[in-house]
């Protein structure tokens, strides 16, 4: 069964550093043309899509925020980690993780999201 | 970067009606790289369409995609009450990859 689960802070203050753990079961992103991505969508706004990590290591920023996002990968413990510095209070959502399971497959998985506010 | 264009912004119909979506893309968009969500209220996104015109496993075949180049439709040929959601149409062949920025289908 597959499933993903994101993990991390409810609340932020403006200025730090979010870190969100994306735990993946039921498949590997170590196969061949698997993509993990991270989604995000602020109160009653569009989805955004944020980043995204391939099986092979390669990594692909969104543009506007490539200077604040990172991702990155522990296939031994089948994690996706985004970690997105200088925290603002426009960047309060619920954040997404997303299985693409080919090099043409489109987001075929998501999890539940986890919403996270920044305020002081 | 590839911005894509939802329209309308709200449909307003009834069970039973059509419903066609639109999704208008910047530049040309190789038609294996587009697909279709559905997200209610309160849920994650759901795929509905792959690779522009392929259902995704379980989703009715009263949903069809169709389009290629900068053009691309979801019909949903009779609307059952649920179907009244948000539809976002995303493109993931050029990095980075885009969403529209969605078409409500409301209850008339």
């Amino acid at each position: 069964q597959v499933t993903l689960k994101e993990s991390g802070p409810a609340l932020v203050k403006p200025t730090q550093t979010l870190k969100l753990t994306c735990t993946l079961s039921g498949f590997s992103l170590s196969t061949s043309g698997m993509r993990v991505s991270w989604i995000r969508q602020p109160p009653g706004k569009a989805l955004e899509w944020l980043a995204r990590i391939d099986w092979d290591d390669d990594e692909f920023y969104s543009t506007s925020l490539q200077t604040r996002l990172t991702i990155s990968k522990d296939t031994s413990k089948n994690q996706v980690v985004l970690t997105m510095t200088n925290m603002d209070p426009v960047d309060t959502a619920t954040y997404y993780c997303v299985r693409f399971p080919g090099l043409a497959a489109a987001g075929d998985y998501w999890g539940q999201g986890t919403q996270v506010t920044v305020s002081s | 970067e590839i911005v894509l264009t939802q329209s309308p912004g709200t449909l307003s119909l009834s069970p039973g009606d059509r419903a066609t979506l639109s999704c208008r893309a910047s530049q040309s968009v190789r038609s294996r790289y587009i697909a279709w969500y559905q997200q209610k209220p309160g849920q994650s996104p759901r795929l509905l369409i792959y690779a522009a015109s392929s259902r995704a496993t379980g989703i009715p075949d009263r949903f069809s995609g169709s389009g290629s180049g900068t053009d691309f439709t979801l019909n949903i040929s009779r609307l059952e009450p649920e179907d009244f959601a948000v539809y976002y149409c995303q493109q993931y062949d050029n990095s980075p990859w885009t969403f529209g920025q969605g078409t409500k289908v409301e209850i008339k």
